[in-house]
């Protein structure tokens, strides 16, 4: 069964450090999402991207981070200056077409120190 | 936007209960899905119910779109199935693309 991949699977960085998470979408999904879960709270929403843009993005996602899709695969989230805050839970999503079902990634644990 | 709105935020079972889950949302949707978050942080996709009912072994799931909420039931509870158990939804028909989670509800399953 087709799933999202995300690597790595913990990422350690230091205060300061920028940081790129990675991620796989499903090979014919159009729509690519990062959310991020802070350690005991609820799953929020950072960035939606479409059509090699973003399409939408939250308050959270100021301009520390950054997306791309460099290629035909692959989907970054990368986070320029990280700060301890940064710590948290990043899960890649992907859906085939515009509001359906959303596939999430296994996420990348980061540890800010 | 819309609230999503998740009860009981805990429960705890011995092996063998059944439980219902419930989520509340505060506008009509159109995509609603249900996850279990493992001990391991992984999220895994359970259902994709908008409407109606599914059901996945031990698990089901119903969600009446028109009285705004959907539940999630477990029957004959593992202790594989402890973890935290989020729905998700997303409002119909504008530019809003991103998926709302609940809080959540943490279950425990006792041995």
């Amino acid at each position: 069964e087709p799933e999202v991949t995300q690597t790595p699977s913990h990422q350690v960085t230091q205060m300061g450090q920028e940081v790129i998470l990675r991620c796989v979408p499903i090979s014919n999904h159009l729509y690519f999402y990062w959310y991020r879960q802070i350690l005991g709270q609820k799953v929020e929403f950072l960035v939606s991207f479409y059509n090699n843009e973003i399409s939408e993005k939250s308050e959270i996602f100021d301009d520390q981070f950054s997306v791309e899709r460099p290629d035909g695969s692959n989907f970054t989230l990368k986070i320029r200056s990280t700060k301890l805050e940064d710590s948290a839970m990043y899960f890649c999503a992907s859906s085939e077409v515009w509001n359906t079902e959303a596939f999430f990634g296994q996420g990348t644990r980061l540890t800010v120190v | 936007g819309i609230q999503v709105e998740q009860s009981p935020p805990d429960l705890i079972l011995q092996e063998g209960a059944n439980s219902t889950l419930r989520c509340n949302f505060s506008d009509s949707v159109n995509n609603l899905q249900w996850f279990h978050q493992n001990p391991w942080g992984q999220l895994i996709n359970l259902f994709y119910i908008p409407s109606g009912t599914k059901q996945n072994g031990r698990l089901s799931a119903t969600t009446v779109a028109t009285e705004r909420y959907s539940l999630l039931y477990i029957s004959s509870s593992q202790t594989t199935d402890s973890g935290v158990y989020f729905c998700a939804a997303r409002a119909p028909m504008n530019r809003d693309d991103k998926i709302i989670f609940g809080k959540g509800t943490r279950l425990h399953i006792l041995p």
